[in-house]
């Protein structure tokens, strides 16, 4: 099965901050790449899907990038409400998830 | 609008087994695939199965292949999952997650609001 490797699993970041996180595929998925944000206590969000496309309602400081086996979600200046987990999900073959980066 | 609604929280003992219900609203229940996905406390996100609510069809990861049924009554819109031979690592929250398609690409667009399932002696 294919694995996702997200990095870094948390980073400390300040509102206003550029913030990055790196998801890597075991395996070339094109760009079958999700992304969803997760705080505590509620369900997963979706933010982007295609690796590039931002679901609707989800603001534009959130954007993706990458092909093959890297991806990027970035953000591009924190908000206090984006503090949370973010995961990335393959949707290649089934819908894998990475193990989680958390802004803090 | 689209909402999952989820059945409330078990204890089970070990061996047992548990039943979840997920109902759907605010869309056509059989047009769209439902997946389970659970998360254990303090834990990631670990995508569980697939199901097909027209045909029944189902889809388990590999970890979960002998051991959960997947499920669904159309005639109430709501999807089932069941997890048999209970240990204490299956103690976690679990999600019902309608699965949206936009040109060739699927993703969880709806999730319910998660049941506890805690096992323990």
């Amino acid at each position: 099965d294919i694995q996702m490797t997200q990095s870094p699993s948390s980073l400390s970041a300040s509102v206003g901050d550029r913030v990055s996180v790196t998801c890597r595929a075991s395996q070339n998925i094109i760009n079958y790449l999700n992304w969803y944000q997760q705080k505590p206590g509620k369900a997963p969000k979706l933010l982007i899907f295609a690796a590039i496309s931002l679901h609707s309602g989800v603001p534009s400081r959130f954007s993706g990038s990458g092909s093959g086996t890297e991806f990027t979600l970035t953000i591009s200046s924190l908000q206090p409400e984006d503090f949370a987990t973010y995961y990335c999900q393959q949707s290649y073959t089934t819908g894998t998830f990475g193990q989680g980066t958390r802004v803090e | 609008q689209v909402q999952l609604v989820q059945s409330g929280a078990e204890v089970k003992r070990p061996g047992a087994s548990v039943k979840v219900s997920c109902k759907a609203s605010g869309y056509t229940f059989t047009s769209l695939d439902i997946n389970w996905v659970r998360q254990a406390s303090g834990q990631g996100l670990e995508w569980m199965g697939r199901m097909n609510p027209v045909s029944g069809d189902t889809g388990l990861a590999q970890d979960f292949q002998d051991r959960v049924t997947l499920t669904r009554n159309t005639s109430i819109n709501t999807a089932y999952l069941e997890l048999g031979s209970l240990r204490s690592e299956d103690t976690a929250v679990y999600y019902c997650a309608r699965v949206s398609w936009s040109s060739g690409w699927f993703f969880f667009d709806s999730w319910g609001q998660g049941t506890v399932v805690i096992v323990s002696s």
